[in-house]
């Protein structure tokens, strides 16, 4: 069955530097895959959705990479921020009308 | 604006019984997908109404069912509560069938004693 895989630890990074979240999938390479928020006791928030023929997506301080040769996705968020702290989850779909998997997701620390 | 809407909050059952959770879609919304959360992972399908019908499900029993009703709100209904059925349940939103982009509730907190 189809496997996602995010950074299993905990990311802290210095405030104003550039932090880069990991997502890895096994198997065959989805249609969409998204990029979500969440903040404790939240419900995840849309951020981004990056195609599998889109190399790059960028949405203010965010960037998404998609790279279905190494099966894997990356998101940046330059210039970060104390705000910027919380659960980051990736997703993939299929289709546009199919079930959506997630991952465990990343949570990420700045600290001022 | 509404955005998705969810209720109750909170709620404290024990196993055996049964409950009903509740979401509004956002405006101008009419696909409604469950989701359930446990601690320190990822949501997880549970399945997905739109037009008033299921139109996917992930792996989860029968006791797991749902309804949609003409004005788009649907109720997830949980069956023979289980201690780890104990989760956050997510309600999101999104049009013509379509996961693109969705829009989640808040979520309802269940704790299965």
């Amino acid at each position: 069955s189809q496997k996602i895989e995010q950074n299993s630890e905990a990311l802290n990074i210095q405030e104003g530097k550039t932090a880069t979240l990991t997502c890895n999938y096994t198997n065959y390479s989805p249609a969409y895959l998204q990029w979500y928020r969440q903040d404790p006791g939240r419900g995840p928030v849309f951020l981004l959705l990056i195609r599998e023929n889109e190399k790059e997506k960028r949405k203010e301080r965010l960037k998404v990479t998609f790279d279905t040769t190494l099966k894997q996705s990356l998101f940046h968020i330059t210039a970060s921020q104390p705000a910027d702290s919380a659960t980051y989850l990736c997703a993939l779909l299929y289709s546009s009308a199919s079930k959506i998997i997630f991952g465990s997701g990343t949570r990420l620390s700045i600290r001022p | 604006d509404a955005g998705v809407t969810q209720s109750p909050t909170h709620l404290i059952k024990t196993r055996g019984q049964q409950v009903t959770l509740r979401c509004s879609p956002k405006s101008g919304h009419d696909t409604v997908s469950w989701y359930q959360q446990a601690l320190g992972q990822g949501p997880q399908f549970i399945f997905q109404y739109y037009e008033e019908e299921e139109r996917q499900r992930g792996n989860f029993p029968d006791r797991f069912s749902g309804h949609q009703f003409p004005n788009y709100s649907s109720e997830l209904n949980v069956n023979a509560l289980l201690l780890g059925d104990s989760a956050l349940y997510l309600c999101a939103s999104s049009r013509g069938g379509r996961q693109e982009t969705q829009y989640f509730g808040p979520g309802t907190r269940l704790l299965v004693l």
